[in-house]
């Protein structure tokens, strides 16, 4: 079983939509978790980080439900410089230190 | 600050060859990971190590691969002999070893071998 399933997209999406991506993680004793960020040939980039009574960074909206093993990340008012490939990553495992990455969800924007 | 530094940046190698990947963390931080990222697999956690110490290998696929930490500051990843599904990048990582800390990477280690 993979320790993070996210759908791989992708999701092509015009100039200021809204779009949802989920990721469930199987760790139950996962205890931190982010969005990351990479861009095409480029590394990934910390996006945010996802606290449990949820959080947002400006059109960026994180959540987390620890009873179902999910997260998500909603993007508002969606940009091109949006377009990247976005991770999801909790942090846990049997010595509390390891990141597990998604396969990630491709977003293209168009203009 | 310097961010973590990995060389080479792009190697072609020829199946069979040694091939020694490198990386300098960010100072301070006291834990390391390698990764390997391939279209189909995405980001494998390879081996990490927490003050120079390795904790986690289970990732490494197979005797051929190696990693060392020798010091605070600096960490190889082998891989001996070369095969081309080793065709990959290679990212290096860093984090500080606190609560909600987060990671790191390089800029990454294309590499391809014919």
């Amino acid at each position: 079983r993979k320790e993070v399933e996210q759908d791989p997209g992708p999701f092509n999406v015009p100039e200021g939509a809204t779009v949802a991506f989920n990721c469930t993680y199987s760790n139950s004793a996962s205890q931190s978790f982010f969005w990351y960020r990479q861009d095409c040939r480029k590394e990934p980039k910390l996006l945010m980080s996802v606290y449990s009574s949820g959080n947002e960074d400006g059109r960026f909206t994180a959540q987390l439900n620890r009873a179902s093993q999910y997260i998500s990340l909603l993007i508002r008012d969606s940009k091109l410089s949006d377009s990247a490939t976005y991770l999801c990553v909790p942090k846990g495992g049997n010595t509390g230190n390891q990141f597990y990455f998604g396969t990630g969800t491709s977003l293209t924007v168009i203009p | 600050d310097a961010g973590v530094i990995q060389s080479p940046r792009h190697e072609v190698t020829e199946m069979g060859q040694e091939v020694t990947l490198r990386c300098k963390p960010i100072s301070g931080h006291n834990s390391l990971f390698w990764y390997r990222q391939t279209m189909m697999r995405g980001l494998e956690l390879l081996i990490y190590f927490n003050n120079n110490v390795p904790i986690d290998d289970s990732g490494m696929p197979e005797d051929r691969f190696s990693a060392k930490m020798p010091n605070a500051s600096f960490s190889t990843l082998k891989i001996q002999p070369s095969e081309p599904r080793d065709s990959a990048v290679y990212f290096c990582a860093s984090s500080p070893v606190t609560a909600g800390n987060t990671i790191y990477f390089g800029e990454g280690s294309w590499l391809t071998v014919v």
